[in-house]
């Protein structure tokens, strides 16, 4: 069973700049989250989607956004880059929204410059 | 805002050593803990999910507990071995979403 996949896994923008990271989750899996990972802050919630709707949003500005595909692929959008916004991204599926196990991709590294 | 503590930031232990690492979170609403390793440059990957105070699990090597009426999960690890270098993250759930609250990690580093 393949895992969650994340493209791209690298990626180097410039401030101003908008960027789109792209999920895949398990087959069969639903639910979609999505968290930010800074050094020092630890992995912070950005926004989860369950079949195609936003059901939680973390403390981020209206410049990160999200959206969920028929076919739960999920994407997020950062737009106006900041220099802070570099960081790693990491999404995760579950069968279904809850508390059930969630299942970590590898991450997209952004870097801004 | 709901803080996850966790302790202690790193440990550095030898081969054949037993460890236990603490993850403290706020008793009010909670509904389930959960429990990643982290290898560098991998995915993190779950180890437990529990729900019920008094839980216990058990993986190979590895093991936690939970009270969730006094706020902490226990992670030991019997024995061990360089391949359990990781960071240990813990995490929570306050309701039925999915959103999850970490801990900033415990870094192990296992040497021969």
């Amino acid at each position: 069973k393949a895992g969650v996949t994340q493209t791209p896994r690298y990626l180097i923008k410039t401030r101003g700049q908008q960027v789109t990271l792209s999920c895949s989750p398990i087959s069969g899996h639903r639910s979609v989250s999505w968290y930010q990972q800074t050094p020092g802050q630890g992995l912070q919630f950005l926004f989860e989607y369950f079949s195609e709707t936003q059901r939680n949003k973390g403390n981020f500005p209206g410049r990160f956004s999200g959206r969920q595909f028929s076919n739960s692929r999920s994407e997020m959008n950062v737009s106006t880059l900041e220099l802070g916004d570099s960081a790693l991204y990491l999404c995760a599926s579950s069968l279904k929204a809850g508390w059930n196990e969630q299942f970590f991709g590898p991450g997209t590294r952004l870097t801004v410059l | 805002i709901l803080n996850v503590e966790q302790s202690p930031q790193s440990l550095h232990v030898q081969e054949g050593d037993s460890t236990n690492f603490t993850c403290s979170f706020p008793s009010s609403n909670f509904y389930a803990l959960h429990w990643y390793r982290w290898e560098t440059a991998k995915s993190p990957e779950a180890l437990f999910v529990m729900t019920l105070n008094g839980d216990e699990k058990k993986k190979g090597r590895i093991s936690a507990t939970l009270n969730t009426k006094e706020g902490y999960s226990y992670l030991y690890i019997k024995g061990s071995q360089p391949e359990d270098s990781a960071t240990y993250l813990c995490a929570f759930n306050t309701g039925t979403a999915s959103k999850l609250t970490f801990g900033t990690g415990t870094r192990l580093q296992v040497t021969l």
